[in-house]
């Protein structure tokens, strides 16, 4: 299995401010054949369901807010939100759908400052 | 607007069968577009991935629960199921349904679940 690693546990950032959480995967989940990067970041406030955010590392979903961005390849990636809001106030899972099983993160809770 | 609807027992006695039932409106569980996928969520903990069906019939299970698993699809109601055999305290979790977008690579193809569920909690004590 691919073992998803992030980081922070947590995190509080101010309002406004930039928060950055890093996520580190077992073994690549970037395809050759097509350069993708098979790693999806997940938003779940309190008891809701995960909303899809971003898909191929860096694609935002239909609807989510352009603070929110993704970046980098291999086995390292990171979610950015640029500039906090309250309702940005949640826990946030990376993802991989490179390999059985599809595997997620432990969780990042963000928090405010 | 897609809907999906989680039913079933809120509470299954150990070494019973957990049955769910996942009700999809405004979207076909036969749209070759789609696939159907089961997460689990244990209560303040982490997310698995259970399995995806799609309509031809073809699933991709977790290896951790393989043997215990069946999920199936049935057409004519738009539904779609999940059956979980043997169950023990471990398995007490909230249960997602999800409509996932399948993707290949070299490892084999599977399905990115893209909008889930309210999900339903299901707890296993006697």
């Amino acid at each position: 299995d691919i073992v998803m690693t992030q980081s922070p546990d947590s995190l509080a950032v101010s309002l406004g401010e930039r928060a950055t959480i890093k996520c580190k995967s077992s073994q690549s989940v970037l395809y050759s054949s097509n350069n993708k990067n098979y790693l999806a970041w997940y938003q779940q406030k309190p008891g809701q369901p995960p909303k899809l955010l971003i898909y191929w590392a860096s694609t935002r979903q239909s609807g989510v807010p352009a603070r929110f961005s993704g970046s980098g390849s291999g086995t390292d990636f990171t979610l950015t939100v640029s500039s906090l809001q309250a309702e940005d106030v949640a826990v946030y899972y990376c993802q991989q759908y490179y390999s059985t099983p599809i595997t997620f993160g432990q969780g990042t809770r963000l928090e405010i400052k | 607007q897609v809907q999906l609807q989680e039913s079933g027992p809120g509470l299954v006695k150990p070494s019973e069968t957990l049955s769910l039932t996942c009700t999809v409106s405004g979207s076909s569980v036969t749209s070759g577009s789609y696939y159907w996928s089961w997460i689990r969520q244990p209560p303040g903990k982490g997310l698995e991935w259970i399995g995806t069906i799609h309509h031809s019939g073809s699933t991709n299970y977790n290896p951790s629960l393989k043997s215990r698993l069946t999920i199936s699809i049935d057409t004519s109601k738009n539904q779609f199921s999940l059956n979980l055999s043997s169950v023990t305290a471990a398995d007490t979790a909230v249960y997602y349904c999800a409509r996932a977008l399948g993707y290949c690579s070299d490892m084999g193809c599977l399905a990115l679940p893209i909008f889930w569920g309210q999900g339903t909690l299901v707890t296993v004590s006697s």
